[in-house]
């Protein structure tokens, strides 16, 4: 079957770095996307890795290894405005995606 | 503003009636999605469109319908409404090409409790 792993919830403080994993099976494999989504909102796109390494976008990056089925998202120099769910998704054969639960990411002062 | 608007922002339907969600964007964007998410639960496709004329059945789809008349409208409706269909409804949409980046671009979604 098709299934996505991430930590349900993780904390960090403010101005630190923060690494949130993801381990996939899927059905063949598109690329590798990550969301944001803050409460009561809509997930807004963040990064997406279909090669092995490391993509940098600002305090974002993110990080692809296809062997391991695994993607990191790290977060740098956090801000409050950070905080929220951050859902990791694989595009399968299909070019469907198969999403996660979400990691819940609370920043504390 | 270019995106996607859905109506009605929430709702509060009584068990057995029928509703239409309402979802139009303006990007001219090829492939359309239908989403639920529920607490606990990743987002779980119901419906999707590649093109305008054309749908398919996602994960989720039973107790659900979907039209595609045209490219920018894509309504999802709930025939009898049950309260296990509970839940935000998020509507999505995508250049659909296939290969390469295919991001998925989000409506604010619709919150709707069945009673």
């Amino acid at each position: 079957g098709q299934n996505i792993d991430q930590p349900t919830e993780m904390t960090a403080t403010e101005g630190a770095i923060v690494q949130i994993n993801c381990t996939y099976q899927t059905s063949g494999f598109n690329g590798l996307f990550w969301y944001q989504q803050h409460a009561g909102e809509a997930p807004t796109f963040l990064s997406y890795n279909v090669l092995d390494g490391l993509e940098e976008k600002g305090r974002f990056s993110s990080f692809l290894s296809r062997s391991k089925g695994y993607s990191y998202l790290l977060l740098k120099e956090l801000q409050m405005k950070d905080s929220a769910s951050y859902l990791c998704a694989a595009m399968d054969s299909n070019y469907q995606l198969i999403w996660g639960a979400g990691t819940k990411l609370i920043i504390k002062p | 503003i270019a995106g996607i608007t859905q109506a009605p922002t929430s709702q509060i339907l009584a068990a057995g009636r029928r509703m239409t969600l309402r979802c139009t964007q303006d990007m001219r964007h090829n492939a359309m999605y239908w989403y639920r998410q529920d607490l606990g639960l990743g987002l779980r496709l119901i419906h999707y469109s590649n093109t305008a004329g054309t749908t398919g059945k996602g994960e989720v789809p039973d107790g659900y319908s979907v039209s595609r008349a045209n490219t920018d409208d894509f309504p999802l409706t709930l025939a009898s409404a049950v309260p296990s269909q509970t839940s935000v409804y998020f509507c999505a949409s995508s250049d659909g090409l296939a290969g390469g980046s295919d991001t998925q671009y989000f409506g604010p979604g619709t919150r709707l409790t069945v009673l």
